[in-house]
């Protein structure tokens, strides 16, 4: 079956441009996140999606970043007035259970900005 | 607050070597743990994991297990191969939460 998909794969933009980075989810999943990943760091949790909603927002760093997730599958997360330090991989995963304690996250491969 | 701190890489073996990859937790409560595993071109991928203390979880002959005396999670392998070159992360998901905190990772190189 599909796992989760992220395009771009790859994202090259000018200091102070907008970018849209998309994910779409294995079908079914409920649950959806957002992570950063920096050069030599692990995942940074973002965001968290449970259906259409943001329930945990509070790892997006400033009000330039926002995520939507209008129809409970896929999802978007923008960046607006982009900054040489927002260049990371995002990443975005997916999971089928409700039960936070034992829940495995399906991984995309990511999308790798960089910010000129 | 929560945190996941593991031995820093890269770490080099020779092919049948045994791996020990250490791994450190700070969580309130009781935190179900996790190593996620990230292959070459590919997305991270769940390795093992357990959800209790002393729980052993296992996988590909990988095992780590649950200390709660010692906040530890190490990963280990008796008898490496190449295919296990990756970059391996350990993970907590803090009980009752959704969110998973990543540690910096660490990368595997095996030798033929």
């Amino acid at each position: 079956g599909a796992g989760v998909s992220q395009t771009p794969s790859n994202k090259v933009t000018e200091k102070g441009k907008y970018v849209e980075l998309r994910c779409d989810p294995i079908s079914g999943h409920t649950a959806l996140y957002w992570y950063r990943q920096s050069l030599g760091q692990g995942p940074e949790f973002l965001i968290y999606f449970q259906g259409t909603g943001a329930a945990d927002d509070s790892g997006l760093p400033n009000d330039r970043f926002f995520a939507v997730r209008p129809e409970g599958s896929v999802s978007t997360l923008k960046i607006q007035r982009t900054e040489r330090g927002d260049s990371a991989v995002y990443l975005c995963a997916s999971s089928p259970s409700s039960s936070p304690n034992t829940g495995e996250l399906f991984f995309g491969e990511g999308s790798r900005l960089t910010v000129l | 607050g929560n945190s996941v701190t593991q031995m820093e890489g890269p770490v080099t073996l020779s092919e049948e070597a045994f791996l020990t990859i250490n791994c450190t937790y700070t969580a309130t409560g009781y935190p179900s743990l996790f190593w996620y595993v990230q292959y070459p071109g590919e997305g991270l991928q769940l390795l093992l994991k357990a959800t209790k203390a002393d729980d052993k979880g296992s996988n590909k002959g990988f095992e780590a297990t649950y200390r709660k005396e010692t906040t530890s999670f190490h990963l280990e392998k008796g008898s490496v191969q190449v295919s296990d070159s990756a970059v391996y992360f350990c993970a907590l998901r803090k009980g009752g939460g959704f969110k998973t905190i990543f540690g910096a990772g660490t990368r595997l190189f095996v030798k033929a």
